[in-house]
C-alpha cells in the first residue's frame, strides 16, 4: 500500500539553527499539507500547498517557516531559526483531488 | 470558523466490551467530511473511519462504527469488542472542501485486560 514517507523520524537541533523536514508524497498526490503537534496537545494545521504555491496558512506559519517542492517529488518544511517552542511532532499529509489526506509517520523535532 | 470538541479527555473500557467516544463540531457548511484518527504511542496518525456529510448512512469499519447526527453536529465513535491494541489517543477531525483538517483535543482510551 502506498504511503507518505517523512525523514528524518527524529531530529535534534540547537536553538537558532535551521532545519529542513522532508516528505515524499504518494506519487499521484497533488495537494500537500504540514501539521504540527506539540506534545500533549492537538494536531494543528500549518500550511497547505498546491500547484507549487501556498494555498492557505495558519497564524503559526510565520516568516520563520517556508515550504517548497524543490525537485518535484520531495515536499519540504524549513524552519529558519528554531526556537524551543518549535519542539513538536510535524506531520506531512498528501492527497489526490476529492479524497481524504494520508498522513506520514511524523518527524519528532527537538530543539535544545 | 469550524471547531471540533471532544469532551472526554480520558476513557477506559474492559477488554471485549464496547465503548463510545464523543465528538461535536460546529460549522456553517453543508458539505464536509468527518474522521476519527487513532494515535498510538508511536504518535503516527492512523485513519480509523471517515464519514461524508451528505451520506445519511453511518460508516462502519469492522469493529468501528460511527453515529453521525448532522442536525446535532455530533459524530461519535463506537468501538465494539475492544482489544488491548485499541489503547491509544483518538482524535476526531473535520474537513471542508479544501481538506484542511481541524482536530479535536483527543480522547485517551485505555483498554483494560
Amino acid at each position: 500500500e502506498p504511503e507518505v514517507t517523512q525523514t528524518p523520524s527524529h531530529q535534534v537541533t540547537q536553538m537558532g539553527q535551521e532545519v529542513i523536514l522532508r516528505c515524499v508524497p504518494i506519487s499521484n498526490h497533488l495537494y500537500f499539507y504540514w501539521y504540527r503537534q506539540i506534545l500533549g496537545q492537538k494536531v494543528e494545521f500549518l500550511v497547505s500547498f498546491y500547484n507549487n504555491e501556498i494555498s492557505e496558512k495558519s497564524e503559526i506559519f510565520d516568516d520563520q517557516f517556508s515550504v517548497e517542492r524543490p525537485d518535484g517529488s520531495n515536499f519540504t518544511l524549513k524552519i529558519r531559526s528554531t526556537k524551543l517552542e518549535d519542539s513538536a511532532m510535524y506531520f506531512c499529509a498528501t492527497r489526490q483531488a476529492n479524497t481524504e489526506a494520508f498522513f506520514g509517520q511524523g518527524t519528532r523535532l527537538t530543539v535544545v | 470558523a469550524q471547531t471540533v470538541t471532544q469532551s472526554q479527555p480520558e476513557m477506559s473500557v474492559q477488554e471485549a466490551e464496547t465503548v463510545t467516544l464523543s465528538c461535536t463540531y460546529d460549522t456553517s457548511e453543508n458539505n464536509y467530511y468527518l474522521f476519527w484518527y487513532k494515535q498510538p504511542p508511536s504518535r503516527q496518525m492512523i485513519l480509523v473511519i471517515r464519514q461524508e456529510a451528505y451520506k445519511q448512512q453511518n460508516a462502519t469499519e469492522n469493529r468501528f462504527s460511527v453515529n453521525f447526527q448532522k442536525a446535532a453536529k455530533s459524530f461519535s465513535l463506537k468501538i465494539s469488542d475492544s482489544q488491548l491494541g485499541d489503547t491509544a489517543m483518538y482524535f476526531c477531525a473535520f474537513a471542508s472542501g479544501t481538506y484542511k483538517y481541524i482536530f479535536g483535543t483527543g480522547t485517551r482510551l485505555k483498554v483494560l485486560a
